[in-house]
């Protein structure tokens, strides 16, 4: 079955430390990856897609075919990165229809 | 914000009882999407639709129906079937250009029943 795991559901970490949130998937062909952001009181919205090899707000994602991960990293978290992010794969031939993990929330603590 | 609305904001039912939550988009998209969101389980997809007068049910159907009578709206009705109404729905709708895929969302609606 296709799923996404994140298998930390609260990352704690103190302002300046790296931060890197995990996430794996299961499906054999080639998904297009995303990370989405959910911050206080606003819209989930797209932080990243692997497709683009981009880095936003200093975070960056490495597809690893091999591992099937797509891990969310940021060598300096800040407190505004405090959110809820979900790893979310889709596939076209499916309606473009988007899986989501379970979700991690990040704390940055000052 | 902007672009895709959804209302109310928050809604209270008693068990037994059909609601429907509206999405309205007026972003030009072909394709809108409702899900669930629960506590620790992300996003659940509920129904989806690709193009007006046609839609799909997704992972968790069971206890909910949809329309798509018009290309902006697509409105989720939570019937009495459902047996574990009470949680956060969210709406989406997306756009998909060659390589290019992006679902935009909604700010949701919370439902409780009471």
């Amino acid at each position: 079955a296709q799923r996404v795991t994140q298998p930390e559901k609260l990352l704690s970490v103190f302002k300046g430390a790296p931060v890197e949130l995990k996430c794996n998937y299961s499906y054999s062909g080639s998904p297009e990856l995303f990370w989405y952001v959910q911050y206080s009181r606003q819209r989930l919205q797209l932080l990243l897609r692997h497709i683009s090899r981009e880095s936003i707000k200093g975070f960056t994602a490495d597809l690893n075919k091999g591992e099937t991960s797509f891990h969310l990293k940021k060598p300096f978290a800040q407190e505004e990165d405090s959110a809820m992010y979900y790893c979310a794969f889709l596939i076209k031939a499916a309606g473009n229809k988007l899986t989501f993990g379970g979700g991690t929330r990040v704390l940055v603590k000052p | 914000d902007g672009g895709i609305t959804q209302s109310p904001k928050y809604l209270f039912r008693k068990e037994g009882q059909n609601v429907t939550l509206s999405c309205e988009q007026n972003l030009n998209h072909d394709a809108m999407y409702w899900y669930r969101q629960d506590p620790g389980q992300g996003l659940r997809l509920i129904y989806y639709s690709q193009i007006v007068n046609d839609f799909q049910k997704g992972d968790i159907a069971e206890g909910y129906s949809v329309s798509r009578e018009k290309k902006e709206s697509f409105p989720l009705t939570v019937t009495s079937a459902q047996k574990n109404p009470t949680a956060f729905y969210l709406c989406a709708s997306s756009i998909s250009r060659g390589w290019y895929n992006e679902q935009f969302f909604g700010p949701g609606t919370r439902l409780t029943v009471l």
